[in-house]
């Protein structure tokens, strides 16, 4: 069983487009993550959600809104597609908030292309 | 500002060698500190934690030390096998909000 999916797995997309990336966990925890990984490989936190409640939100442009209907699903719906937002998106979740050094389990990752 | 530098600089190293892969960090003292591995396609798959009172932790082959005065954990794989070939990432959490920093990786190649 898929501890944590995402779909897609590849998305290329114009310019200007709005895109959607969708992730699931069945791991029964109770935080989220998005996570961005550029082409240097920095993995670097982008919104974590804690039982449905945005917890952290890093300096992202608003053109990126996570939205969690429920705490096994945590989308990311991206408008106005920006060359700079090619990278791949890695969804992880926890079973609390990592500060207590609860380890992450991330997904596959989505590999965006902006053309 | 907190900072987290390993080793940009592929590690090659011959099949049966002990790597020994460097997580230096800067401007705070974390209370654990984990190493995760990450494999080309992949997401990274979490290896092991250390607390700031443990000097050392073993995995199998695996060893991590943390060093809070040096401000560094080294990682070592003993009897290296291809297979270990990845990227390995440290990871701290943030003195403010819990969220962790990776660091950007150091890429592994063991040679048969």
């Amino acid at each position: 069983d898929t501890a944590v999916s995402q779909t897609p797995k590849y998305l290329v997309t114009q310019m200007g487009n709005d895109k959607s990336i969708k992730c699931e966990q069945n791991l029964g925890h109770d935080t989220m993550y998005w996570y961005k990984q550029d082409s240097k490989k920095f993995l670097k936190i982008m919104f974590s959600y804690n039982n449905k409640e945005l917890i952290i939100n890093e300096t992202v442009p608003n053109r990126f809104s996570p939205k969690s209907p429920d705490k096994a699903h945590l989308n990311l719906h991206i408008n106005s597609l920006e060359l700079g937002d090619s990278a791949v998106y890695f969804c992880a979740s926890s079973q609390r908030v990592s500060g207590g050094g609860d380890t992450q389990y991330f997904g596959p990752g989505t590999r965006l292309t902006v053309l | 500002s907190q900072k987290i530098e390993q080793n940009s600089e592929a590690l090659n190293i011959q099949e049966g060698k002990t790597a020994t892969l460097t997580c230096n960090y800067t401007n705070y003292s974390p209370a654990y500190l984990q190493w995760y591995r990450q494999d080309p396609g992949r997401g990274p798959v979490f290896l092991l934690l250390i607390r700031e009172n443990e000097k050392e932790k073993r995995k199998e082959r695996l060893k991590v030390t943390f060093d809070t005065t040096l401000k560094q954990s080294l990682f070592h794989i003993t009897a290296s096998q291809p297979a270990d070939s990845a990227t390995y990432l440290c990871a701290l959490p943030s003195s403010n909000t819990g969220k962790l920093i990776f660091g950007q990786g150091t890429t592994l190649q063991v040679k048969p």
